[in-house]
C-alpha cells in the first residue's frame, strides 16, 4: 500500500545548529503536506505545511522543502533549541478536501545542550 | 479556549470489555477523527466524519464503532476489547480544507487491555 516514510528514526543535533528531517513518500498523486511535532504524552501539533503546487515554504524557524520528481520532502529547523527535541512526522493527504492523513512513522530529534 | 478535549485520559480493560472514549471540541469544526498510536509508531486513522450525522472508514476500523452525538461530539466505542487494541487514542477535529485549516489533536488517551 502507499506510504509515508522517513530516512531516519533518530537525529541528534547541537543546541543552535540547523536539523533537517527528511521523509519519503510515495504517492505521486498526493496534494497536501503537513510536518508535526509531537513531544512526549501529548498530541501531534502543526508545525508548517505545503501543497503540491509548491517547492518550498517558510515559516518561523522552519522550512520545508517539495522536492516532487523523487518524492521527497524535508523539514529545516535552523537554531535549533531545547524546545525543539520532539518526534517529527510527516503526513500526506492524498486528495486536497479529502482529509484522511497518512502518516509517516516519526524522527525522533534530540538537541543536546 | 479548550480546543480538542477527549476522556479518559487512561484506562485499564479486561478483555472483552467494552468502553467508550469520549471526544468534543469547541472550535465549530465540521470534520472530526479518531486515530490510534502504537509505540514508536506513526497515527493511524481509525474512523472520521467529514460533517454531523455522517461517519466514515478509515485504515484501521476493525474492533471499534463510532458516534457523531453532535457537530461538537465524536465517540469512539470498543464493544469487546481485545489486547491488540492497547493503544493510544487521539481525537482531532478540522475546518474545511479549503480554507487551509489543518487538523487539531487532543492530549490522547492511553488505553491498555489485559
Amino acid at each position: 500500500g502507499e506510504s509515508v516514510g522517513l530516512h531516519l528514526p533518530t537525529l541528534s543535533v547541537q543546541e543552535g545548529d540547523n536539523s533537517i528531517i527528511n521523509c519519503a513518500y510515495s504517492n505521486s498523486a498526493s496534494d497536501y503536506f503537513i510536518w508535526y511535532k509531537q513531544e512526549s504524552g501529548k498530541g501531534p501539533q502543526f508545525i508548517i505545511d505545503i501543497r503540491s503546487n509548491m517547492d518550498k515554504r517558510q515559516g518561523q524557524r522552519v522550512t520545508v522543502l517539495l522536492n516532487k520528481t523523487v518524492k521527497h520532502l524535508s523539514l529545516q529547523i535552523a537554531a535549533t533549541q531545547p524546545g525543539d527535541s520532539a518526534v517529527y512526522f510527516c503526513a500526506e493527504i492524498k486528495n486536497f478536501g479529502n482529509e484522511k492523513l497518512t502518516f509517516g512513522t516519526g524522527t525522533r530529534l534530540t538537541i543536546i545542550p | 479556549n479548550a480546543g480538542v478535549t477527549q476522556t479518559p485520559k487512561f484506562q485499564v480493560l479486561k478483555t472483552g470489555q467494552s468502553m467508550t472514549l469520549q471526544c468534543a471540541q469547541d472550535m465549530n469544526h465540521n470534520s472530526m477523527y479518531w486515530y490510534r498510536q502504537d509505540p514508536g509508531m506513526g497515527l493511524r486513522l481509525i474512523y472520521y466524519s467529514a460533517s454531523e450525522g455522517t461517519t466514515d472508514k478509515g485504515e484501521v476500523p476493525n474492533g471499534y464503532n463510532v458516534s457523531r452525538l453532535n457537530k461538537r461530539e465524536f465517540s469512539l466505542r470498543l464493544e469487546s476489547a481485545a489486547p491488540s487494541q492497547t493503544s493510544v487514542y487521539f481525537c482531532a477535529s478540522s475546518a474545511l480544507w479549503g480554507t487551509g485549516n489543518t487538523i487539531y489533536f487532543g492530549e490522547g488517551s492511553w488505553l491498555t487491555v489485559v
